[in-house]
């Protein structure tokens, strides 16, 4: 079945600190890929997305790329700020069946200290 | 502004209680599910609905049932809350576009 890895946190970076958050996944044929992010006490938001390998989905100073020969969609910032500390979450949307299935990483916490 | 919305936001009950969690989104959208968040924070799809009068069980067992007799309404029941119901429920919607719509999501607690 369709899986997706993410690093595991909680991780810990200074403000300014460059900021990488490992997504793979495991799925059949051209899955559609997505980072959400959550803040403290809220729901998840769609923070970007790519649909087709190569593709470049940025948002907020986040940007993941999709790479099919590595399976992966891993998560960049240049420069954290104290507001983005959150739990991030990578998914992967695949056709499946005549219906779509999403599929949710475990969420890695992300803190970013003064 | 949230186009979805789930009320309460946090909910304490006694074991044995009937219990609805209500959401509703105004976007039209047809497909609504509900997961549940688990304190280690990752996400179970336990219903979902492609419109209405349309539900199905995800693909976590759970003893909740939903109803969708209306699009933007998709409520969520327990008819005798335990303990091990305790969690963050979260409703979400999808329309034509690629990503959900959550909701804040109820932080529900049974003693």
């Amino acid at each position: 079945g369709d899986s997706v890895t993410q690093m595991e946190g909680p991780v810990t970076l200074s403000e300014e600190a460059f900021l990488t958050i490992n997504c793979t996944y495991t799925a059949t044929g051209y899955p559609s890929l997505f980072w959400y992010v959550q803040y403290p006490g809220e729901g998840l938001q769609l923070l970007l997305k790519a649909t087709k390998a190569d593709d470049k989905g940025s948002n907020k100073g986040f940007e993941a790329t999709y790479r099919k020969e590595t399976t992966s969609f891993h998560l960049e910032k240049g420069s954290v700020q104290v507001s983005d500390s959150a739990v991030y979450f990578c998914a992967l949307r695949r056709n499946s069946g005549g219906y779509q299935k999403v599929t949710f990483g475990t969420g890695t916490k992300l803190q970013v200290i003064p | 502004e949230a186009d979805i919305y789930q009320t309460p936001r946090y909910l304490v009950i006694g074991t044995g209680k009937k219990i609805t969690l209500e959401c509703s989104q105004t976007m039209g959208h047809d497909k609504m599910y509900w997961y549940q968040q688990d304190p280690g924070m990752e996400l179970h799809l336990i219903h979902y609905s492609y419109g209405v009068n349309s539900t199905e069980k995800g693909d976590l067992s759970s003893e909740s049932t939903v109803s969708r007799i209306r699009t933007e309404h998709f409520p969520l029941t327990l008819e005798s809350a335990r303990p091990s119901h305790t969690s963050q429920y979260l409703c979400a919607s999808k329309g034509t576009d690629y990503g959900y719509t959550f909701g804040s999501g109820t932080r529900l607690t049974v003693v």
